[in-house]
């Protein structure tokens, strides 16, 4: 258990509405990342956040923003959702030490109708 | 473009035999490399990492690397239904600022 939890776990939406999507981290890590996950894509990075106020784009940015006010949340919001952004979202912390990698979060599931 | 590829499967091994699993990527200053399983609607858990060349063993999984040739792959012996799940490859490059490159992952199936 890395310490992250995600919410909503489920949520349906309409095309064209705004949604924003949480994680929260208890463990005080600097780096934390939003990837989504498609059959036959496998992971890709939306964008990442090193530290507070501090993010960049990853692969799939586009129609995708992030803030992070606090160390504990970074939130991905689509800005006006469409169809093509159904998909698991997933976020991911990185943690030092042996094995410094990435860790991840239980996911979140979005349908956009 | 830094690639991950690994063969999609499915894979399907009778139980107690030897998995293995295969990734190649195409970054040269690549300098970390992990394993994550990932069982159907779950997250992906860490497994196994390696950063230097050849052999790195934890329990039954044993993680193999080929700087040279570009090559990484994970070995699963005596395979146990348990162990279905799909399996990614993700390689870290050097100066990435921490980001990490997935692979699209193999479907494993273990038949009892």
């Amino acid at each position: 258990d890395a310490g992250i939890t995600q919410s909503p776990r489920h949520k349906v939406t309409e095309t064209g509405t705004p949604v924003t999507l949480r994680c929260h981290q208890t463990e005080n890590h600097r780096y934390m990342y939003w990837y989504r996950q498609d059959p036959g894509h496998g992971l890709r990075l939306i964008h990442y956040s090193y530290g507070v106020k501090d993010t960049d784009k990853g692969e799939v940015s586009d129609g995708y923003s992030v803030s992070r006010s606090k160390t504990e949340d970074f939130l991905l919001t689509l800005e006006s959702a469409t169809s093509s952004q159904t998909s698991v979202y997933f976020c991911a912390i990185r943690r030092g030490g042996e094995g410094e990698t990435q860790y991840f979060g239980p996911g979140t599931r979005l349908l956009v109708l | 473009q830094k690639e991950v590829e690994q063969n999609s499967g499915p894979l399907s091994v009778p139980e107690g035999a030897i998995a293995s699993l295969n990734c190649t990527y195409s970054d040269r200053g690549s300098q970390s490399f992990f394993w994550y399983r990932q069982y159907s609607g779950k997250s992906p858990e860490l497994i196994m990492f390696i950063y230097s060349n050849g052999d790195k063993e934890d329990g039954r999984f044993t993680a193999q690397l080929n700087k040279a040739s570009q090559y990484v792959s994970l070995l699963i012996r005596d395979s146990q239904p348990s162990d279905s799940a799909t399996y990614l490859c993700a390689v870290k490059s050097g100066g990435s600022n921490y980001k990490l490159t997935f692979g699209k992952g193999t479907l494993l199936t273990v038949n009892p």
